[in-house]
């Protein structure tokens, strides 16, 4: 079954500091990778997917992930942290193929941002 | 474009009493999902719908979770009766059909649920 670990349950950075989340998967194959943000009392909304092709995506927000095969993460990162970032981020995968295609989530990371 | 619309944003019951979501998903996506995501954790599937037909309730708890899409658009999700930790935000998502490929999931606001 596949699986998604986020290591860290909570970060808190400074505004204006880099920020690098961690997401690593457990699957047979390459799944599709997604990272979502959730904002308090908002849906999910996608920041970015990799599903083939340069495993350097570039997302919404001025966010990028890296794909590394090597070591099954996908890591989601940002140069400069600004507070409106501040938000719950989960990582997610789903299968390649199949008909069922549902997403399976990290349990998320918390994001503080200080000023 | 209008998002996926869902209601009550709020609710508050007791434990055995019965509730109910609705969820409407954006105009023309034949597939509907209904995820709950408890405090803390990232959210789960509960069902998938293609137009109304069940695609997947693997993880639905069937003894008390129901839910129905009788025209193929909007869905309601009830429980019933209601258990203490059934308290979560309960996510509706839909995307357009996608065949062989993958297509984006939006999703609602959520329903947030209190069961005390």
């Amino acid at each position: 079954a596949q699986s998604v670990t986020q290591p860290d349950i909570h970060i808190t950075v400074s505004e204006g500091a880099s920020l690098e989340l961690r997401c690593n998967y457990s699957y047979g194959a390459t799944p599709y990778l997604f990272w979502y943000v959730q904002s308090p009392g908002q849906g999910l909304q996608l920041l970015l997917k990799y599903f083939s092709g340069d495993t350097l995506v570039q997302g919404i927000k001025g966010f990028e992930a890296e794909f590394k095969r090597s070591q099954s993460s996908f890591n989601l990162r940002k140069p400069s942290v600004h507070w409106s970032d501040a938000a719950e981020y989960f990582c997610a995968v789903v299968s390649p193929s199949g008909s069922a295609r549902q997403l399976t989530f990290g349990s998320g990371t918390q994001l503080t941002v200080l000023p | 474009e209008a998002g996926v619309a869902q209601s009550p944003r709020y609710k508050i019951i007791e434990k055995r009493q019965s509730v109910a979501f609705w969820c409407n998903p954006i105009s023309g996506h034949a597939t509907l999902y209904w995820y709950q995501q408890i405090l803390g954790q990232g959210p789960k599937l509960l069902i998938q719908f293609q137009n109304n037909g069940v695609v997947d309730d693997s993880q639905l708890p069937k003894d008390r979770f129901s839910a129905e899409r009788l025209k193929g658009v909007d869905s309601t999700l009830k429980i019933q009766p209601a258990k203490l930790e059934d308290s979560a935000v309960y996510l509706c998502a839909s995307s357009s059909l996608g065949g062989v490929s993958y297509n984006e999931q939006f999703f609602g606001p959520g329903t947030r649920l209190t069961v005390l």
